[in-house]
């Protein structure tokens, strides 16, 4: 692909469910970050990873969320038990070269 | 601590007038500057950053940015608004040692035909 991809787009779940995010970075590409939009908080910073391992998890806002990454390449951003202050756009981006290039995002929206 | 001010919440200008948004910064030690744009319902889309080196820098869609270390500012310009380049704008920052971006609250940008 051209770029960064997420799935699914959309997830619309109920309140207590679990949810798994998709990233599909640029191959080749180590470092891996994930970020979170949402209205009152702006955009956020939750995990980093480079290749499989992730050494800054500051960003994730409580136990309930949770990621990893596989081969070097796929990551995914687990949420259990989500609230409904989980509503959010989850963006994940990698870095070539200096600059984090974003996917489109997951839109989650927790009835 | 990093974090980035972005004073205006909303920019309004006429098509073909210039377009400044601004943004300043705070970092411990020196900074990585990057601008971002959003379009309703898409993802961040890179412009522009700033490194090292000349402190005018040069992105897409005819985008540029001037670097001022005195006045901690990284102000985003293009000299001719077009009305496509109606979006949300993010400025972030990151220290030369850290890896992760801390953005800006946004400003929006209307241009009018």
């Amino acid at each position: 692909g051209a770029g960064v991809s997420q799935s699914p787009s959309n997830k619309v779940t109920e309140k207590g469910k679990d949810v798994e995010l998709r990233c599909d970075p640029i191959s080749g590409h180590t470092a891996l970050y994930w970020y979170r939009q949402s209205l009152g908080q702006g955009l956020e910073f939750l995990i980093y990873f480079q290749g499989n391992s992730a050494p800054d998890k500051s960003g994730l806002p409580s136990d309930r969320f949770s990621a990893e990454r596989t081969g070097g390449s796929v990551s995914t951003l687990t949420i259990q038990r989500t609230q409904q202050e989980d509503s959010a756009v989850y963006l994940c981006a990698d870095e070539p070269y200096n600059e984090q290039f974003f996917g489109p995002g997951t839109r989650l929206t927790v009835l | 601590a990093q974090s980035v001010a972005q004073p205006e919440d909303q920019v309004n200008v006429a098509e073909g007038n210039p377009l400044t948004v601004k943004c300043t910064y705070s970092v411990s030690g020196n900074p990585y500057l990057f601008w971002y744009v959003q379009y309703p319902n898409r993802g961040l889309q890179f412009l522009l950053k700033y490194i090292t080196g000349d402190n005018l820098v040069k992105g897409s869609y005819g985008f540029e940015a001037e670097f001022n270390k005195s006045q901690t500012s990284f102000h985003l310009k293009k000299p001719s608004a077009l009305v496509s380049d109606s979006a949300l704008y993010f400025c972030a920052v990151r220290d030369i040692y850290d890896y992760k971006l801390s953005f800006g609250a946004g400003t929006t940008v209307t241009v009018r035909a």
